[in-house]
């Protein structure tokens, strides 16, 4: 049972628009949310966090907004370059259960940005 | 800035071997995590540790064992290897639990 669903396994973007990734999770009690980039043979990085006491968390081009109603949030890069090419993870956790908890990721998204 | 160390990067065992792979965090986080990623699969948690304790259990076999030392470094300890244990591991530090997760480059091992 995936509890944190990316749908798009992957996503064609111009260089110069706007990337949305999109992430669903089913597990409410998860309240802590994450994106994390991996390029091929290296570790997941981490990118942008959001708390579910906010909607929206914005640093530099990357802004996450979360739906805690609809169970969803999203990443926008604007605008996108070439080096944002890369799979892109969403990932939860129950943070205010305690505990080192180990993160939920989603299956991935293929970022492409094309020139 | 210091980043998570793996070792080794690469490993490769065969059938009911064992393996220990070993995991270095971040300076001042005393949070680790250890993570199991099989091919075009997402990471799956497998176990982490706060202060040298064992915090929280996710879907680790029983054949494998993990600590965390008196520096912070930790230790996955794999036995009776299987041809399904081959897969990508990464370890991840945080400075506080709950805070974001920060992961080292992965050792791949490769069970034959």
């Amino acid at each position: 049972d995936q509890q944190v669903k990316q749908n798009s396994p992957s996503l064609s973007v111009q260089e110069g628009r706007i990337s949305i990734l999109n992430c669903d999770y089913t597990n409410s009690m998860f309240d802590y949310f994450l994106w994390y980039k991996k390029y091929p043979a290296e570790g997941p990085t981490f990118l942008i966090s959001i708390s579910s006491i906010k909607d929206k968390n914005e640093d530099g081009r990357f802004t996450v907004f979360l739906n805690k109603s609809a169970k969803h949030l999203s990443l926008h890069i604007v605008p996108s370059q070439p080096g944002d090419s890369a799979v892109y993870f969403c990932a939860a956790e129950w943070e205010s259960g305690g505990g080192a908890d180990g993160l939920t990721f989603g299956k991935g998204t293929h970022l492409i940005i094309q020139p | 800035a210091a980043g998570v160390i793996q070792s080794p990067r690469h490993l490769i065992k065969e059938k009911r071997e064992t393996a220990t792979l070993k995991c270095y965090p971040i300076p001042r986080h005393d949070t680790v995590y250890w993570y199991q990623q099989g091919p075009g699969q997402d990471p799956q948690f497998l176990i982490s540790f706060y202060e040298k304790m064992q915090s929280d259990k996710g879907s680790i076999p029983d054949r494998f064992s993990a600590q965390q030392f008196s520096d912070y470094h930790s230790e996955l300890n794999m036995s009776s290897l299987e041809l399904g244990d081959s897969a990508l591991y990464f370890c991840a530090s945080s400075p506080v639990t709950g805070a974001e997760q920060y992961f080292g480059p992965g050792t791949r091992l490769t069970v034959t």
